[in-house]
């Protein structure tokens, strides 16, 4: 059981829009901590997609978005296409667990 | 363009101890993070913990008693050592660079499975 939770699974048309939401506690989100964000293709290493809460590293197309909202965060995710599916893991510090850093359990996007 | 690169065996017996290596390119370690991370078969990612160029380190606390990690910057590497594994640590071994707070840069990971 993940301390970040993530529906398992999210899935949407090309084209189309979707968001991954990522809730967490006051000991974590909620306590101000940076949420960041990974895309992994199947087979390869994560990728960092966004970090700290709203920015892209450089090459990362803008129909990825973050933002942070009280104890959640979530991912968007506009004109959706085939190569986006993957898992998508949100991530950030918890003061529970001595701040280490956490992981989500892990959404798996499907392009219908 | 920072490179990361796991080396080590993929087959340890249980009971046994776990030992990996980072090779660093394109990126001086030195006032870093350096950080393991790991996703065991069809799940999800586990922090594993980090070292700063100085030699501190942050472990996470489900692993702390069994796990070190250290750096040699005159070779930019950083290693992993797990002792006592059972096949519950069966997992892809990811290292990677962390930069305030999160990994910028993921080596393309390693698979060690325990067994007998």
């Amino acid at each position: 059981q993940s301390v970040l939770t993530q529906p398992p699974s999210v899935s949407g048309a090309p084209g189309q829009r979707v968001t991954i939401s990522c809730t967490g506690s006051t000991s974590n989100i909620g306590a101000g901590f940076d949420v960041h964000w990974y895309q992994q293709l199947p087979g390869t290493a994560p990728k960092l997609l966004v970090y700290s809460n709203t920015n892209r590293p450089s090459g990362v197309p803008d129909r990825f978005s973050g933002s942070k909202s009280g104890t959640s965060a979530s991912l968007a995710i506009t004109g959706l296409q085939t190569e986006d599916e993957a898992f998508y893991y949100c991530q950030s510090y918890d003061m529970s667990l001595s701040g280490s850093k956490i992981f989500g359990g892990g959404t798996h996007l499907t392009v219908l | 363009q920072v490179q990361l690169q796991e080396s080590g065996p993929g087959l340890v017996k249980p009971s046994e101890t776990l030992s990996l290596t980072c090779t660093v390119s394109g990126a001086s370690m030195r006032s870093q993070y350096w950080s393991w991370i790991r996703q065991p078969p069809g799940k999800g990612l586990e922090w594993i913990g980090y070292i700063f160029y100085s030699g501190s380190t942050h472990y996470n606390p489900s692993l702390r008693s069994r796990v070190t990690i250290s750096m040699d910057t005159s070779t930019n590497q950083f290693s992993l050592t797990l002792r006592s594994v059972t096949a519950a640590d069966t997992a892809v071994y990811y290292c990677g660079r962390d930069t305030s707070g999160y990994v910028a840069n993921w080596g393309q990971g390693t698979q060690v499975t325990v067994s007998s």
